[in-house]
C-alpha cells in the first residue's frame, strides 16, 4: 500500500534552533501534501497544504514565516520550524495524497524545544 | 465552516461490538474517512466512504448517510489492541477536517 516516510521521528533541541522535517511519498506521486500539528489529547489541526511547485496555503493563525514549507517535487515536502520556542513543542504529522485518493500519513515527528 | 461531533470516550469488553458515531456539518463534502491512532503514534487510515452505505474491511466496517450527515465506524470482535483513538474526518476535496476523536478502551 501507499507509504509516507517522515523524518526525523523525534527532535529535542534548544530554544532558538530551526528544525527541518521531511515528508516523502515512497511509492506514489503526491499531488498534495499536508502538514498537521497535534497537541496532547487533542485532534489533528491542519497547518498548511502544499502542492508541488507552488506556494503553500496556510490555515488561519499559522505563521508562514515561522513554519516554512517547501514542496520541491512530487515526492518530497519539507517543513522548517524557524527559531523554535517551547510553545512550538508538539507532534507534527505530514500526509500525502494522489489525485482522488485518501490521505496517508507519515509516522510523525515529536518536537521538544527546551 | 465545518464541525464534526463524535463521542469522546467509549469502553467495551473484548470480543464485543462497538459503534462510534460521527455527525458533521460542512460546506463541501467529498467523503468521510476514519483513522486509528495509538498513543504516541501517527494516524492510520481505516476506511473512506464517498457514497451512502456500508463498507466492510475485515473486522471494521464504516457507514455513511449523506442525507443525514452521519456516519459510523463499527468494530467487531474487539481485541485489546483496538484500544486507541478513532477520528472521523470530512474530506472537503481540499483537506481533511478531523473530529476531536473517540478514545476507545477495550477491557478484558
Amino acid at each position: 500500500g501507499a507509504v509516507v516516510s517522515q523524518h526525523p521521528s523525534r527532535v529535542i533541541c534548544k530554544s532558538g534552533t530551526s528544525v527541518k522535517i521531511e515528508c516523502r511519498s515512497l511509492d506514489f506521486q503526491a499531488t498534495t501534501m499536508f502538514w498537521y500539528r497535534q497537541f496532547p489529547k487533542q485532534s489533528l489541526m491542519l497547518m498548511a497544504t502544499s502542492n508541488e511547485g507552488s506556494k503553500a496555503t496556510y490555515e488561519q493563525g499559522v505563521e508562514k514565516d515561522k513554519f516554512l514549507i517547501n514542496h520541491a517535487s512530487l515526492t518530497l515536502s519539507t517543513l522548517t520550524v524557524t527559531s523554535a520556542h517551547p510553545e512550538d513543542s508538539s507532534f507534527y504529522i505530514c500526509s500525502a495524497r494522489e489525485e482522488a485518493q485518501p490521505q496517508h500519513f507519515g509516522d510523525g515527528t515529536r518536537l521538544s524545544i527546551l | 465552516g465545518q464541525s464534526l461531533e463524535q463521542p469522546s470516550e467509549v469502553t467495551a469488553v473484548e470480543g464485543a461490538i462497538v459503534q462510534i458515531n460521527c455527525t458533521y456539518q460542512t460546506s463541501g463534502f467529498y467523503g468521510l474517512s476514519w483513522y486509528q491512532q495509538h498513543d504516541g503514534g501517527a494516524p492510520t487510515f481505516l476506511s473512506y466512504n464517498a457514497l451512502d452505505g456500508l463498507e466492510e474491511t475485515g473486522r471494521f466496517s464504516s457507514f455513511l448517510s449523506r442525507s443525514d450527515s452521519y456516519g459510523y465506524l463499527l468494530l467487531q470482535e474487539l481485541q485489546m489492541k483496538d484500544s486507541a483513538s478513532y477520528f472521523c474526518a470530512v474530506d472537503s476535496g481540499y483537506a481533511l477536517n478531523f473530529g476531536k476523536g473517540t478514545s476507545l478502551l477495550v477491557t478484558p
